[in-house]
């Protein structure tokens, strides 16, 4: 079975300052991996996904994430936090073949301050 | 182009009251999902239906039901609400099939069981 482990319940970083979310997976063969953030009181909305090719991923507003099979990561990054960034950050997984049921991590908390 | 939509956005229920969550889609996709999401879980996966006219069990399904009305339209249905259903419902829908596509989730329905 698939499963994802964000191990940051929150971050907390200054504006301006740069970012990572870490993500951690556990999958028997190539996953397909997700980034989607959560605005306050809103749905989730894709930043950015890794299906195959380039292990390094670019997203939405100015994400970018790095798949590393090494070490069953995929990393969300962002050199430069604005206030506007401070939301909820989920990262899935999702397998190849049959029914798409992907699998969230529990999120973490982005914080922002000015 | 709506999206995914949901109704309603907020509900307040007592104990033992029924209640229908609807959600519709208008981007022509095969396979939607409910979620729930509660504080420090991330997202549930409740129910899914991978194609019109199947519906299948997710993680979390006990004191739910479901109904796929058509292509569009994608009912989760609370017969006899419990406190432990107070929580945040999410519907998605995705194109389906074998692969693995993005997710697109609705804007949430806030209940609160009393």
């Amino acid at each position: 079975a698939q499963s994802v482990t964000q191990p940051d319940i929150h971050i907390t970083v200054s504006e301006g300052a740069s970012l990572e979310l870490r993500c951690n997976y556990s999958y028997g063969a190539t996953p397909y991996l997700f980034w989607y953030v959560q605005s306050p009181g809103q749905g989730l909305q894709l930043l950015l996904k890794y299906f195959s090719g380039d292990t390094l991923v670019q997203g939405i507003k100015g994400f970018e994430a790095e798949f590393k099979r090494s070490q069953s990561s995929f990393n969300l990054r962002k050199p430069s936090v604005h206030w506007s960034d401070a939301a909820e950050y989920f990262c899935a997984v999702g397998r190849s073949g049959g029914s798409y049921i992907p699998t969230f991590g529990r999120g973490t908390s982005l914080i922002v301050h000015p | 182009n709506a999206g995914v939509t949901q109704t309603p956005k907020f509900q307040v229920l007592k104990t033992g009251q029924s209640m229908t969550l609807q959600c519709a889609q208008d981007m022509n996709h095969n396979s939607m999902y409910w979620y729930r999401q509660d504080p420090g879980m991330g997202l549930r996966l409740i129910y899914y239906s991978a194609s019109e006219g199947t519906t299948d069990k997710g993680e979390v399904p006990n004191g739910y039901n479901v109904s796929r009305l058509n292509k569009r339209e994608f009912s989760l249905r609370l017969e006899s609400a419990a406190p432990s259903q107070t929580s945040v419902y999410f519907c998605a829908s995705s194109v389906g099939g074998e692969t693995q596509e993005t997710q697109y989730f609705g804007p949430g329905t806030r209940l609160l069981v009393l």
